[in-house]
């Protein structure tokens, strides 16, 4: 089963606004990591945040991450039309060794 | 390009029958997990090896197994092929030192069950 939900399911924006996707997880975790699918192909790590940190910046990439909520939100600024993908949040937990769980994704269209 | 590599890329099978498919971890990578992407989904755990020994299995039956190579290379077996078990096979490495989690993937093996 995957760990959380993301909203929204898909979101269409045009070239240079910003997009922002959240995720909500249930369980407690050591950090949250945000992935990036381009149509059919495997998936490429971009941000992690550990669980004791609240924001994380890279790039044009902004994380948050609220605990207490069990929520996480990944902001693309400025974004481009090679932005158009599938976003993933993921957590880790060390269970025995990392687990990391993927939930069900945000489809992101950036139109040019 | 993180130098997971997966074979073969696509195939197809019909019901009934074994598939096995291959993963080679990125170098000095000592974990492998593996993922299963039903279309429009997002990734579900199937399983993970560390050092050759499961190391965790998400909610998946007997007839998906697993094995890891002492070069840290990795099968996964499925048998008994369903319908429902066409998808996109993900093998992704990562260093337990590490401590993070953070996985690499390869490109997936894409399964069609006819």
């Amino acid at each position: 089963s995957q760990q959380g939900e993301e909203d929204p399911q898909a979101l269409s924006i045009q070239e240079g606004e910003n997009a922002t996707m959240n995720c909500s997880y249930k369980t407690s975790i050591n950090n949250l990591q945000w992935y990036r699918q381009n149509s059919g192909r495997g998936l490429v790590h971009l941000i992690l945040i550990r669980s004791n940190k609240r924001e994380k910046h890279s790039g044009r990439l902004r994380v948050t991450l609220d605990t207490s909520k069990k929520s996480s939100s990944l902001l693309i600024t400025a974004s481009r039309a090679a932005d158009t993908a599938s976003y993933f949040c993921a957590t880790a937990s060390n269970t025995g060794g990392f687990k990391t769980i993927f939930g069900a994704g945000t489809r992101l269209f950036v139109k040019a | 390009e993180t130098g997971v590599t997966q074979s073969p890329t696509h195939l197809i099978k019909t019901r009934g029958q074994q598939v096995t498919l291959r993963c080679s971890s990125q170098s000095g990578h000592n974990t492998v997990s593996w993922y299963q992407q039903a279309l429009g989904q997002g990734p579900q755990f199937i399983f993970q090896y560390y050092r050759e020994e499961e190391n965790g299995r998400g909610n998946f039956p007997p007839r998906f197994s697993g094995l890891q190579f002492p070069n840290y290379s990795s099968e996964l077996n499925v048998n008994a092929l369903e319908l429902d078990d066409s998808a996109l096979y993900l093998c992704a490495s990562s260093w337990e030192g590490a401590g993070t989690g953070e996985l690499f993937f390869g490109e997936g093996s894409r399964l069609t069950v006819l």
